[in-house]
């Protein structure tokens, strides 16, 4: 296990509906880190936070945001879902904010109908 | 854009065959690549790395080797075991800006059969 937890497993939406996923890193690490997975694609990057602060974005519109908090747990909210969006979401955090070397969590499963 | 092209699966092999996985990169500068899994029902783990060309990462009997020249990193195994049934990633991570960011290729699914 990697120690990082996120909830909720799985969840339905409509579309239109909003969303917030929650991510607990693992103990000592202070970069957070989003990505969509969708069906038998890779992860795609949607942002990075460092000690609270948006630290770089993907190619994900505005309706996608994001949080960082004190004790580096993170959220992912995202607005006026589409039925695009139906796909795992994960959450990965590390030790320092330059590195390849990300403990994932496994996912959120969003489906939006 | 920085890219990565892995071999399209799935890929089935008998208990200890040997194993290819192609992987493929377009990225500016001087990335490091990775290689990830996803066991069935279990997050992504970081299987090896490597940061720099001719770098060998190896990790649980995997080796695969940075080639700069060909912009290849190539995943390997001698013997593969059931156990090794799973979703390999390349991906590479191009520091060049201030975004750390992991572009992934589409997996391949790998199982093994006893």
């Amino acid at each position: 296990e990697t120690g990082v937890t996120q909830s909720p497993t799985h969840l339905i939406k409509t579309r239109g509906q909003q969303v917030t996923l929650r991510c607990s890193s693992q103990s000592g690490h202070n970069t957070v880190s989003w990505y969509q997975q969708a069906l038998g694609q890779g992860p795609q990057f949607i942002f990075q936070y460092y000690r609270e602060e948006e630290n770089g974005r993907g190619n994900f519109p505005p309706r996608f945001s994001g949080l960082q908090f004190p004790n580096y747990s993170s959220e992912l909210n995202v607005n006026a879902l589409e039925l695009d969006d139906s796909a795992l979401y994960l959450c990965a955090s590390s030790r320092e904010v330059n590195t390849g070397e990300l403990f994932f969590g496994e996912g959120s499963r969003l489906t939006v109908l | 854009g920085d890219s990565v092209t892995q071999m399209e699966g799935p890929v089935t092999l008998s208990e200890e065959a040997f194993l290819t996985i192609n992987c493929t990169y377009t990225a500016t500068g001087y990335p490091s690549l990775f290689w990830y899994v996803q066991y069935p029902g279990e997050g992504l783990q970081l299987l090896l790395k490597a940061t720099k060309a001719d770098d060998k990462g190896s990790n649980k009997g995997f080796e695969a080797t940075y080639r700069k020249e060909t912009t290849s990193f190539h995943l390997e195994k001698g013997s593969v075991q059931v156990s090794d049934s799973a979703v390999y990633f390349c991906a590479l991570m191009n520091s060049g800006g201030s975004n750390y960011k992991l572009t992934f290729g589409k997996g391949t699914l790998l199982t093994v059969n006893p």
